[in-house]
């Protein structure tokens, strides 16, 4: 069974970069039937898709986020991560890790149990 | 950016009942590409639906999905107590994931 586990600062200020760090247990991140991404959710509200990163590396951003987003895999360590830049108050969501499965229909099969971050002078 | 929209905003029903929750998309969408998701309060969605149609794996036959072009349906044969829930539907389209706004299950 795959996990994945988020972690980060639990808190981060105004103008500041946030930086999270995915790590993916149970199995190889090594395949490109699979891609990695991240996905926030503001306090008591809808799922917001940030980005993906794929098999060679290659990333997909959500448009609305692409100047301020970066998303990074380290394969050696079975991990990936997130920075988001410049930080604003409306940047406060909890953030999941998730899985996307690329074959026969692509779905976010397993997600992080998401972890909140404030953003908070 | 194709935008979901799910209807009813909120479902007041009793166990046992069956639900039908609707997501409209503003442009056709490849049935390939519309999922559904469960959320409870403190978790992480849970897939239920992928492919418009196909259950996720451990998912009760209960749950079922439907549709095509625009149309989609989320159908739970019969409300059991936890599946009182958030659902959400997903698409991607445009080189863009996008999410419903919700739908709250809450019991009557």
């Amino acid at each position: 069974q795959v996990q994945l586990q988020e972690s980060g600062p639990g808190l981060v200020r105004p103008s500041e970069t946030l930086s999270l760090t995915c790590t993916v247990s149970g199995d190889s991140m090594n395949s490109s039937t699979f891609s990695w991404g991240w996905i926030r959710q503001p306090p008591g509200k809808g799922l917001e898709w940030i980005g993906n990163i794929f098999y060679g590396g290659n990333t997909q951003y959500n448009p609305s986020l692409k100047s301020r987003v970066s998303i990074s895999v380290d394969m050696s360590k079975n991990q990936f991560s997130l920075r988001l830049s410049s930080v604003t108050a409306a940047d406060t969501a909890v953030y999941y890790c998730t899985r996307l499965v690329m074959v026969l229909a692509a779905r976010f099969d397993f997600w992080g149990q998401g972890t909140l971050v404030p953003v908070s002078s | 950016e194709i935008v979901l929209t799910q209807s009813p905003g909120t479902l007041s029903l009793s166990p046992g009942e069956r639900a039908t929750l609707s997501c409209r998309a503003s442009q056709s969408v490849s049935g390939s590409f519309l999922a559904w998701y469960q959320q409870k309060p403190g978790q992480a969605p849970r897939l239920l639906i992928y492919g418009a149609s196909r259950r996720a794996t451990g998912i009760p036959d209960r749950f079922s999905g439907s549709g095509s072009g625009r149309d989609f349906t989320l159908t739970i044969s019969r409300l059991e107590p936890e599946d009182f829930a958030v659902y959400y539907c997903q698409q991607y389209g445009s080189s863009l994931y996008t999410f419903g706004q919700g739908t709250k299950l809450e019991i009557k």
